[in-house]
């Protein structure tokens, strides 16, 4: 069946430090791939998504490629900050059925 | 103005009691989500209604009973709570028919405490 699998947290980096969160996919067909984002004692909000093979969605400094030969969404900012302290989330929505399925979330703290 | 709204924010109750959350979207959607999240924030779907007509229902306990009075807006009742079902749900909408473009709009979360 479909799912996303992606990188046990939790993540604890400086600030200013280059951030990669990994994210695979199992699909049939062609899924679109999202990141969303949960901040404390928030809802998951969207951060950036993508619909087909090598398209990039990027938001607010992240960015993820959407790479069907590796069925990889990894999401990645080039510097991060303290206030990018939260739960990222990678999910795919199928093209049929319009289910969602999420990953198991990644922690990620950021520290002066 | 909210998008997706959901109350109580807060519910602590106890085991044994029945309890409803309530989930309302002004976003013009016409399918509407629950979804539990653990202490690990694990996010599990529980039910899904597309124009008031029920389309995901996973293996949930039949104490909990989804009911959507219009396309606006998806409740969740729980009857006999027990402790397990201490977690945060999230209600969360979508347009159908915007396909596998169409993402998922989160409500700010409801916290039931069952103790």
């Amino acid at each position: 069946g479909d799912s996303v699998t992606q990188m046990e947290g939790p993540v604890t980096l400086s600030e200013e430090a280059f951030l990669t969160i990994n994210c695979t996919y199992t699909a049939t067909g062609y899924p679109s791939l999202f990141w969303y984002v949960q901040y404390p004692g928030e809802g998951l909000q969207l951060l950036l998504k993508a619909t087909k093979a090598d398209d990039k969605g990027s938001n607010k400094g992240f960015e993820a490629t959407y790479r069907k030969e590796t069925t990889s969404f990894h999401l990645e900012k080039g510097s991060v900050q303290v206030s990018d302290s939260a739960v990222y989330f990678c999910a795919l929505k199928t093209n049929t059925g319009n289910q969602f399925y999420f990953g198991t979330g990644t922690s990620l703290t950021v520290i002066p | 103005d909210t998008a997706v709204s959901q109350t109580p924010k807060y519910l602590v109750t106890q085991m044994g009691n029945d309890k409803s959350i309530k989930c309302e979207q002004n976003l013009g959607h016409d399918t509407m989500y629950w979804y539990k999240q653990d202490s690990k924030k694990f996010l599990k779907i529980m039910f899904s209604y597309n124009n008031k007509e029920l389309i995901i229902n996973e293996t949930v306990p039949n104490r909990f009973s989804p009911k959507s009075p219009d396309k606006a807006h998806l409740n969740l009742h729980i009857n006999s709570l027990e402790l397990g079902d201490s977690a945060v749900y999230f209600c969360a909408s979508s347009h159908w028919t915007s396909g596998r473009n169409g993402e998922l709009f989160f409500g700010e979360g409801s916290r039931l405490t069952v103790l």
